[in-house]
């Protein structure tokens, strides 16, 4: 298995900008997490996903801030408009029947940079 | 609320020597812990977990780490450090009681740096 790609791997944008970061999770997998890292904030969990269907939201930190996930294979992150502060690498993660029991397997993360 | 501590955001030790890595946890409930590995500019990989079977936890890479109840810790090590031992170690704990709650709560991570 390929594991759980992101992409892009790295975006630099403009405060004000529309910015969508992809991720497919691991097949099979029925949860899917995205975090953001930050030097200040550390990892903080943002959403997660199970079966496709949103179950906790309570970490997104705006409205400014909206997540997808139309079937198995595929999620998205989108930050509209994005501002400075938003700069952070994301990560995607997915596991199998829970992530507080079972491992998380993360994507290589989004570096995202906004102006 | 679950949380973890993790003393030392920075940690240096030569080759062959001795790692330890703190790890301190707050919990009402029995808690589930874990150690996660970040290579620089990688995601994050399991090192080990503990879900109330044995203390003592043995992981990848020659980590293992021990429940100690009384002392509310998890703390990480390795008895001979790698160079490619070098990277960041999170401690994290689940949320809610037996993991019921999907979600880690990440501690603040310490950057291994190892010395040859």
């Amino acid at each position: 298995d390929a594991g759980v790609i992101q992409s892009p791997r790295h975006e630099v944008t403009e405060m004000g900008q529309e910015v969508t970061l992809r991720c497919k999770p691991i097949s099979g997998h029925d949860y899917l997490f995205w975090y953001r890292q930050t030097m200040m904030r550390g990892l903080e969990l943002l959403i997660y996903f199970n079966n496709n269907v949103p179950i906790d939201d309570s970490g997104m930190p705006e409205d400014r801030f909206s997540a997808k996930m139309p079937n198995a294979s595929f999620s998205t992150l989108k930050i509209q408009p994005s501002e400075p502060r938003d700069s952070a690498v994301y990560f995607c993660a997915s596991s199998l029947a829970g992530g507080g029991l079972n491992e998380q397997f993360f994507g290589p993360g989004t570096r995202l940079t906004v102006l | 609320a679950q949380s973890v501590t993790q003393l030392g955001s920075h940690v240096s030790v030569s080759e062959g020597a001795l790692v330890l890595l703190r790890c301190n946890y707050s919990s009402s409930v029995p808690p589930y812990l874990f150690w996660y590995v970040q290579y620089p500019n990688q995601g994050l990989q399991l090192l080990l977990k503990y879900t109330s079977a044995a203390t003592l936890v043995k992981g990848i890479n020659g980590f293992e780490a021990e429940f100690k109840k009384s002392e509310t810790s998890f703390h990480l090590t390795k008895p001979s450090a790698h160079m490619s031992d070098a990277a960041e170690y999170f401690c994290a704990v689940s949320e809610g009681y037996g993991g019921a709650t999907n979600k880690l709560i990440f501690g603040t991570g310490t950057l291994l740096a190892v010395q040859p």
